[in-house]
């Protein structure tokens, strides 16, 4: 009973660095999601999958990039990590629509120093 | 651009009370998702309303959707320790293709 599952949990990472956030699913969803979240903010998206193999830009992909090789997961690379990308990310799923409810992994959290 | 306006921002109240959490927006939307997210946990579905005036309920959550699909508010009865958390809705557009729209949230601590 897994779910979306993130890793790593926590990160810190230099300016200039670069990293990839992995996200898992195991309920065989189409859709995948990476928001990030950062305080009085709410959730703004990032880059969303709507299959294997198909990615598109959301609302702020700046400084992103990602991957669909598979169903099950959808990695979020960060290639060279500014001081404005320390936030909370979270990925999420869904089954059928951009607008249909998600279920959401427990997020990573990233500060970049 | 759509956006969803929630308020208050944050509540903080004692064991017992009554609240409602409202959700605003100037567009319409064809659904309208309601969230909980607990300190260092992703956000967790609580409800989908999809019809303007419709009410749901979930034990001591009453969710409603605006008769003309641009509002939603959330009332919580007596509330308890456990509904602390942090409270987002989320529109859905008219299309399938329209990605969701998050309000920024609001902050509820409830103390026994």
């Amino acid at each position: 009973n897994a779910g979306v599952t993130q890793t790593p949990k926590f990160r810190i990472l230099k300016i200039g660095q670069s990293m990839t956030l992995q996200c898992a699913q195991d309920m065989n969803h189409n859709y995948m999601y990476w928001y990030r979240q950062d305080p009085g903010m709410g959730l703004k998206l990032i880059y969303y999958s709507v299959g294997a193999g198909i990615t598109d830009k959301g609302e702020v992909p700046n400084g992103y990039n990602v991957s669909r090789s598979t169903t099950e997961d959808f990695p979020l690379r960060l290639e060279l990590a500014a001081p404005s990308q320390t936030s909370v990310y979270f990925c999420a799923s869904g089954t059928t629509g951009l607008n249909q409810p998600q279920h959401f992994g427990d997020g990573t959290r990233l500060s970049i120093l | 651009t759509q956006l969803l306006e929630q308020s208050p921002q944050f509540l903080s109240i004692q064991e017992g009370e009554n609240l409602t959490v409202y959700c605003n927006s100037s567009s319409v939307f064809s659904s309208l998702q309601w969230y909980r997210q607990e300190p260092g946990e992703g956000p967790v579905l609580l409800v989908t309303v999809v019809t303007g005036g419709e009410v749901k309920k979930l034990k001591r959550l009453t969710f409603q959707f605006g008769d003309a699909r641009k509002d939603s508010s959330l009332h919580i009865t007596a509330a308890q320790p456990g509904d602390t958390g942090l409270y987002l809705c989320a529109g859905g557009g008219g299309q399938a293709g329209t990605a969701l729209i998050f309000g920024k949230g609001t902050t509820l601590s409830v103390s026994s």
